[in-house]
């Protein structure tokens, strides 16, 4: 497609369900990144992939959060038992790059992400 | 701990005025920086960024300042539009590390 598409856009679960959020990158992009943007403040990095390499898993907030790339290009992000203080937009971002690119930068498109209200 | 802190929080601006929103690091091992604009209900989009081995980058009302020695950048956007009305988010990333630690947003308001 010719943008990052995430999906469900709104997801209201009730606390101690189990949701999954599901983001589709640009096709062909090597790299994906799952960020979680709470109510008025900038996202926060949880995990990235490369290719189907889950390589850093450093920011997921608990074992409750679980994310997964099986093919390499659509990704899951699951959380369980879900809690209040999950609440939150969750942000999926992919690049064509491994690494750096000839800039130097690696340029991140974003999809308009998945609002999680836990109640 | 914030690894980049961001200022002001929200900002109004008067039609054909210049936007200013600032930005302080720690880490000096950061050295790729982008600011994000963002609309409400849409993913942050690139809008900008610097290397730290230039002082100034300029893409056309949109300008970022870098002060190497204090940690500071800033963004700065000439003759501001009602359109620029949006949340600008400063970022900042490591060599060849791919996470990028993002301010906590300034909500810019053009007034026309």
């Amino acid at each position: 497609g010719a943008g990052v598409s995430q999906s469900p856009r709104y997801k209201v679960a009730k606390r101690g369900q189990d949701v999954a959020l599901r983001c589709d990158p640009i096709s062909g992009h090597v790299s994906l990144f799952w960020y979680q943007q709470a109510l008025g403040q900038g996202p926060e990095f949880l995990t990235y992939f490369q290719n189907e390499a889950q390589l850093d898993k450093s920011g997921l907030p608990s074992d409750r959060f679980f994310a997964e790339r099986p093919e390499g290009s659509v990704s899951t992000l699951k959380i369980q038992r879900t809690q209040q203080e999950d609440s939150a937009v969750y942000l999926c971002a992919s690049s064509p790059n491994r690494d750096r690119g000839p800039s130097g930068a690696n340029v991140l498109t974003f999809g308009a992400g998945s609002r999680l209200t836990v109640l | 701990q914030q690894q980049v802190k961001q200022s002001p929080q929200s900002l109004i601006v008067q039609k054909g005025g210049i936007s200013i929103i600032n930005c302080a690091y720690e880490n000096t091992a950061f050295d790729y920086f982008p600011w994000y604009q963002q609309f409400p209900g849409k993913g942050p989009a690139l809008l900008i960024a610097i290397r730290p081995d230039v002082s100034e980058k300029k893409e056309g009302r949109f300008t970022i300042s870098f002060n190497k020695s204090a940690k500071q950048f800033s963004l700065h956007i000439m003759d501001s539009q009602p359109g620029d009305s949006a949340t600008y988010f400063c970022a900042a990333s490591k060599y060849n590390f791919n996470k990028f630690y993002f301010g906590s947003g300034t909500k810019l308001n053009v007034k026309p």
